[in-house]
């Protein structure tokens, strides 16, 4: 089973600023079958990312993702208010599919 | 819309089975799986199954292989997740979504059911 380990596991900016959330596979993730969600509290997880780094439909731009094999990044160009919340790297490549535990994003 | 919504929440004993159907509607239910994650209280997501509602084909993730159960209702847009032999590790809130094909990842989720076992 490929285990996800989210960092930082919790991220203190202000709006305007640039978020990078982290998310490291024990094994290579295949066909970069990668995926980022954003969740809020009481609510489903809502689709960013897939294939490590394709927005899903109508996300912002300002919402990118990278890396390829173990190492995935998501970043938020310039945070809004409603950008806080709890992120979650999902992998897709390898059977048992697996989640990290979240990364909560927070307003200093 | 599309849009995936689930029944409401459910109290449960111990030793007890859980069903929870997940209705489809705005888009070709027997076009894209339906897969199954479930969310313990303050805890990450957790993967259990799906099933393709074209041919009712299902897989299960090992951990849950043998107490999980699978189905769908084409006629009604409908999947169903049963879950038996309920402890309190069980609690927790169970989503439905809709997968594309690969590279794409689950886009589509159902609102949650929460799923509560206690004695």
């Amino acid at each position: 089973e490929i285990v996800l380990t989210q960092s930082p596991g919790t991220l203190s900016l202000s709006p305007g600023e640039r978020a990078t959330l982290s998310c490291r596979a024990s094994q290579s993730v295949s066909s970069s079958y990668l995926a980022w969600y954003q969740q809020k509290p009481g609510q489903a997880p809502r689709l960013l990312i897939y294939g490590a780094s394709s927005r899903a439909t109508g996300i912002p731009d300002r919402f990118s993702g990278s890396g390829s094999g173990t190492d995935f990044t998501l970043t938020i160009s310039r945070l809004e208010p409603e950008d806080f919340a709890v992120y979650c790297c999902h992998q897709y490549g390898n059977s048992p599919y697996t989640f990290g535990q979240g990364t909560k994003l927070e307003i200093k | 819309q599309v849009q995936l919504v689930q029944s409401g929440a459910e109290v449960k004993k111990p030793g007890a089975s859980v069903k929870v159907s997940c209705k489809a509607s705005g888009y070709t239910f027997a076009g894209y799986y339906i897969h199954w994650v479930r969310q313990a209280p303050g805890q990450g997501l957790e993967y259990m199954g799906r099933i393709d509602p074209n041919s009712g084909g299902t897989r299960y993730a090992q951990k849950f292989q043998d107490r999980v159960t699978v189905t769908r209702d084409t006629s009604i847009s409908t999947a169903y997740m049963e879950l038996s032999k309920l402890t309190s590790d069980d609690t927790a809130v169970y989503y439905c979504a809709r997968w594309p094909t690969p590279p794409y990842a689950m886009d589509v989720w159902g609102q949650g059911t929460t799923v509560t076992v206690s004695s």
